[in-house]
């Protein structure tokens, strides 16, 4: 079955640092990639998606997020992070193993960011 | 516009009581419907979907069930409940690149 793993639990920056966040699947056919957002008391929102095309996406609030496929890779990035860019991140992968189109998503176990002012 | 709409929001619970989770949609027709549990540090497991009315799959085992009686309701139901059934619950629908768009959640408590 598929997976994906986000190696970085909780990650601490100061304000205008740059920001990568880490994400791999596990599997070898074609996947839709997403990276949603969960703000403190806010329900989780869509950042951006991969579904094809160019590798390079970008997303709101000025996140983007590269697909490398020899790596089963897709890191989010942001190169000046804000205070108001704390809260959970978490990367889902969507595949078509099993042959199905139901639109599955598997998703990472997140990572907690906390921006310091 | 799509909405999603979760409720309640918050809900404390007995064991063994009955439980009912309600989510509709509205903006959409025909969606494909996700029930998901977020605990924390865990991510988020899915434990049903939907394609249509009354169709209903089961992703893991458990005490819980879900049913579709509307195009565009998707209700997660259980008839006792357990203490680990403590959790967030996450209502979504898929849009057009498989991405999937999600309600506020309810937060239960068993106690």
């Amino acid at each position: 079955a598929q997976s994906v793993s986000q190696h970085n639990h909780h990650v601490i920056l100061s304000e205008a640092a740059s920001l990568e966040l880490g994400c791999n699947y596990s599997y070898g056919g074609t996947v839709n990639l997403f990276w949603y957002v969960q703000y403190p008391g806010q329900h989780l929102q869509l950042l951006l998606k991969y579904f094809s095309g160019d590798p390079l996406v970008k997303g709101i609030k000025g996140f983007e997020a590269e697909f490398i496929k020899s790596k089963f890779s897709f890191n989010l990035r942001k190169p000046s992070v804000q205070w108001s860019d704390t809260a959970e991140y978490f990367c889902a992968v969507r595949t078509n193993a099993g042959g199905t189109s139901y639109g599955k998503l598997t998703f990472g176990q997140g990572t907690i960011l906390t921006v310091h002012p | 516009s799509q909405t999603i709409h979760q409720w309640p929001a918050t809900l404390v619970q007995p064991v063994g009581s009955p439980l009912s989770l309600e989510c509709t949609v509205e903006g959409t027709s025909n969606p494909n419907l996700y029930w998901y549990r977020q605990a924390a540090g865990r991510g988020l497991q899915l434990l049903f979907y939907s394609v249509g009315i009354g169709q209903i799959s089961s992703e893991v085992p458990q005490n819980l069930s879900a049913s579709r009686p509307q195009d565009r309701q998707f209700i997660l139901s259980s008839k006792k409940l357990l203490l680990s059934d403590s959790g967030f619950y996450l209502c979504a629908w898929k849009g057009p690149y498989n991405e999937q768009f999600f309600g506020p959640g309810t937060r239960l408590t068993v106690l």
